[in-house]
């Protein structure tokens, strides 16, 4: 099955500096990367997706950047803020409506 | 608020006890996901239903079943608990041909 390896697993940065989270996966048939965000004791939330067919999309302060060759594919967050801080968890899936592969997690503090 | 609803909120129990955790999907979607998180854990998939079917099995527990009815809710059943069973559950749902899962606000599950 798939395995997907997200680093770093913690990750503190100042207000206003960009934050990088990196995952890697091993099934290329894997067509689907959604990000989710998760503040303590509270559901993951969907934050970005991306699709094997797009190399990068962005939403305001967050893109995704997608390298199917290399199976990797990366969260950026720009200007952070408190508010972002969070653990951010990454996921592949090869098929539509099928089980996600999460990553481990990356505990993002961001120091005012 | 995703649309996904779970209850209860919270549960303590003791070993050997059996609970029964309740989920109902969003409004139309046909597949539902569990999900256990142990504490500073990651997300790991249990099961999945697709309109009342067993879909995909992940890291469950022979002591842990599920179950979808009719109507699209879903109950997981664990069973025979032990202290490691302490954990959050969530539940996801998506809808048909869609990737993206909505999660619910999670049952935090104390065995004592």
């Amino acid at each position: 099955g798939e395995n997907v390896e997200q680093h770093p697993s913690t990750l503190s940065v100042q207000e206003g500096d960009s934050a990088v989270i990196k995952c890697t996966y091993s099934d290329s048939a894997s067509n689907y990367f959604p990000w989710y965000k998760q503040e303590l004791g509270k559901r993951p939330q969907l934050i970005i997706d991306i699709r094997s067919n797009v190399g990068e999309k962005k939403d305001q302060r967050i893109a995704v950047t997608l390298n199917k060759t290399a199976k990797h594919f990366s969260l950026h967050i720009t200007e952070t803020q408190p508010e972002d801080s969070a653990v951010y968890f990454c996921a592949a899936t090869p098929n539509t409506g099928n089980q996600f592969y999460f990553g481990t997690g990356t505990s993002l503090t961001v120091i005012p | 608020d995703s649309g996904v609803t779970q209850t209860p909120k919270h549960l303590i129990t003791a070993t050997g006890q059996r609970v029964t955790l309740r989920c109902s999907p969003r409004s139309g979607d046909l597949s539902v996901y569990w999900y256990q998180q142990s504490l500073d854990q990651g997300l790991q998939f249990l099961i999945q239903y697709y309109n009342g079917e067993e879909r995909a099995k992940g890291n469950i527990l022979e002591r842990f079943s599920a179950q979808q009815f009719p109507d699209l809710h879903s109950e997981l059943n664990l069973s025979s608990l032990e202290l490691g069973d302490s954990a959050l559950y969530f539940c996801a749902s998506s809808a048909f041909r869609q990737e993206t899962q909505y999660f619910g606000p999670g049952t935090r599950l104390l065995v004592l």
